[in-house]
């Protein structure tokens, strides 16, 4: 079976720090991979995705996201953050060959100090 | 706009009372899926479906049942609700691969 595990629990950083939230998942396969944003009290919002081509991702909000294959890892940094940055953090996959089972990390909770 | 709609938003019921939480969305999406989130565990999908009359287990199952009877619904329903199933839920369309999510429904068992 699938999963995706998030190295860090909770993350307190001030603003301006960088930032990089570690996601290793288990699938040997192909797979498609994301990053989603929860901020307090709203639903998930997809912050970028990787299908294929350049492992190097950028998404919004000024994130990026490395593709490492032969580690399993898709590690999602941002060199600045900000206080507004605040949110937890969740690390998906979906692997092509379990169809549409998508796979979530238990999510990193990033406090950022203003 | 496009966006996938949950009712209710929040709930208390208790044990044994059968509850239906509706989900849908306008943008003829032909997968969609159902969600738990549980502090420390993450999001655990509950069904998930393809499409119309074509539904599937996900990890967790157990305690609920859903249908797909038209495209843009996809309601989860609770025969038999239990103090576990207490949690905050979420269903989500999907178009070629990425997930749009709805608001969330906060559920409390009695």
């Amino acid at each position: 079976a699938q999963s995706v595990s998030q190295h860090n629990h909770h993350v307190i950083l001030s603003e301006a720090a960088s930032l990089e939230l570690g996601c290793n998942y288990s699938y040997g396969g192909t797979v498609n991979l994301f990053w989603y944003v929860q901020y307090p009290g709203q639903h998930l919002q997809l912050l970028l995705k990787y299908f294929s081509g350049d492992p190097l991702v950028k998404g919004i909000k000024g994130f990026e996201a490395e593709f490492i294959k032969s580690k399993f890892s898709f590690n999602l940094r941002k060199p600045s953050v900000q206080w507004s940055d605040t949110a937890e953090y969740f690390c998906a996959v979906n692997a092509h060959n379990y169809g549409q089972n998508f796979v979530f990390g238990p999510g990193t909770r990033l406090s950022v100090l203003p | 706009e496009a966006q996938v709609t949950q009712n209710p938003r929040y709930l208390i019921t208790v044990t044994g009372k059968k509850l239906t939480v509706t989900c849908s969305q306008n943008m003829n999406h032909e997968y969609m899926s159902w969600y738990r989130q549980d502090p420390g565990l993450g999001l655990r999908q509950i069904y998930y479906s393809m499409n119309v009359e074509v539904t599937d287990k996900g990890d967790v199952p157990e305690g609920y049942k859903v249908s797909r009877k038209e495209k843009r619904n996809f309601p989860l329903i609770l025969e038999s609700p239990s103090p576990n199933q207490t949690s905050l839920y979420f269903c989500a369309s999907s178009l070629s691969g990425e997930l749009f999510f709805g608001e969330g429904s906060r559920l409390t068992v009695l």
